[in-house]
């Protein structure tokens, strides 16, 4: 059974500094990874999606890799913002049918 | 494209009640949709995924007959929880797949007193 990993749980960082957080999976047989935001109380937006066949996506202060061989995917937010401040998930998908396993998060926290 | 809203968004019921959470993909059709459930400060867990005009396939340890699941359409599913207990309590949120897409709604929050 596929098992994500999100390290750390929680991090705070002052605006303007650059956020690296970390995902790993056990089955390096995924359909694709995606990464998540999560407000409080509410629910997904979805970041970024990566293939499978796809080393890394950006979109704008977001970047993502991914390395199936060693299990990883990390997310760079770039010049981090208060508005960043959130929970990031990521979520690997084993079939093409939408079915995700989530990591339990990290917690974001950026002060001005 | 690919917007899926989630209905209601919170809710607050009695003991021994049932409630009915509804998810329909709005712009597009979901042969397949998935209900999670998300306790404080812990992930989303699976716990069925729900297909269009047949059985829910459930994860193991959802009981079936606690968490009745029907996708009548290909635009509809509903999550219903039959006698509530306080430990049902939690953030569920359903999620459905269009093509290459996962759409997931704003989810519900269930407080059962």
């Amino acid at each position: 059974k596929q098992e994500v990993t999100q390290i750390p749980a929680a991090l705070s960082v002052p605006e303007g500094e650059n956020l690296v957080l970390n995902c790993s999976f056990t089955d390096s047989a995924i359909y694709n990874l995606q990464w998540f935001r999560q407000d409080p109380g509410k629910g997904l937006t979805s970041l970024l999606l990566i293939q499978s066949s796809q080393r890394e996506q950006t979109s704008g202060r977001l970047n993502a890799s991914l390395d199936k061989s060693s299990g990883r995917s990390t997310l760079y937010i770039v010049a981090s913002q208060p508005g960043d401040s959130a929970t990031y998930l990521c979520a690997a998908s084993t079939d093409s049918w939408g079915k995700l396993q989530f990591g339990a998060g990290t917690q974001v926290v950026v002060t001005p | 494209g690919a917007v899926v809203s989630q209905h209601p968004s919170w809710v607050i019921c009695k003991s021994g009640t049932s409630v009915k959470i509804e998810c329909r993909s709005l712009d597009f059709q979901a042969t397949t949709m998935f209900w999670y459930r998300q306790f404080p400060k812990q992930s989303l867990m699976l716990m069925a995924t729900s297909n269009e005009g047949s059985k829910a396939t459930y994860e193991q340890g959802v009981e079936k007959d606690k968490f009745l699941i029907n996708h009548a359409s290909l635009t509809l599913s509903t999550l219903t929880v039959t006698s509530a207990h306080p430990e049902d309590s939690s953030f569920y949120i359903c999620s459905a797949r269009e093509v290459r897409v996962v759409a997931f709604g704003s989810g519900t929050r269930l407080t059962v007193v």
